[in-house]
């Protein structure tokens, strides 16, 4: 089964310039999330769907920021226009709500590092 | 608003034991996980405790979590130079995760 999947990898772009993430969660996973690391700083949450409706976007830190999940399926993060804070990992999880023993594991991606020059 | 904490950097020798230290402020985690991530990958679940245990042991891992403190500690027994990596604990109620303990292995 394939896992939690982001693109692009790496992308750099200069200040101003708009970039889109992807990620595409495990089949079946209602539950998406997106995470953000600046470099030494915490993993910090950015927004939950439950399959295409927004949970929880309290994390999102400005309006450059739009997350979509169309079809409740893949979901892309649009940065418009990057500033050079933006720059850093932007990890997408996926998971099941919980459900009896289910514990609700976070699977991740393995990021996509932005690097805003 | 949440917070939780970890020490930033673990260095030990190739057989020792490690212990990494988390605080957390949410008490109404039902679960708090321990994450690892490896150079170049995402995250990985590594462990996990349910909020109303005190320990829990899986081969060389053991999670100790003390509710009253809201702290909570991973201790790696016989450490490899494999189990390098950064490791996160994280608290689901709230999405928040520690800022991540670099744990470097030297044999």
């Amino acid at each position: 089964e394939a896992g939690v999947t982001q693109f692009p990898s790496h992308s750099v772009i200069e200040k101003g310039q708009t970039v889109t993430l992807r990620c595409d969660p495990i089949s079946g996973h209602d539950n998406l999330y997106w995470y953000r690391r600046v470099m030494g700083k915490e993993i910090k949450f950015l927004l939950h769907f439950v399959k295409e409706s927004k949970q929880d976007e309290s994390g999102m830190p400005n309006n450059r920021f739009l997350a979509e999940r169309t079809g409740g399926t893949y979901s892309t993060l649009k940065v418009q226009p990057a500033e050079l804070e933006d720059s850093g990992v932007y990890f997408c999880a996926s998971s099941q709500p919980y459900r009896g023993a289910n514990t609700g594991e976070l699977f991740f991606g393995e990021g996509s590092r932005l690097t805003v020059l | 608003g949440e917070d939780v904490e970890q020490s930033l950097f673990l260095s030990v020798r190739e057989g020792d034991s490690s212990v990494i230290n988390c605080t957390y402020t949410d008490s109404s985690s039902t679960y708090l996980y321990w994450y690892k991530q490896e150079p170049g990958a995402g995250l990985q679940l590594l462990t996990y405790i349910f909020s109303n245990m005190d320990m829990k042991q899986d081969q060389r891992l053991t999670v100790l979590l003390n509710k009253k403190d809201k702290h909570l500690s991973l201790r790696i027994a016989d450490t490899q130079t494999g189990d390098s990596a950064i490791y996160f604990c994280a608290e689901t109620s709230t999405l928040t995760f520690g800022k991540g303990t670099m744990l470097l292995v030297s044999p």
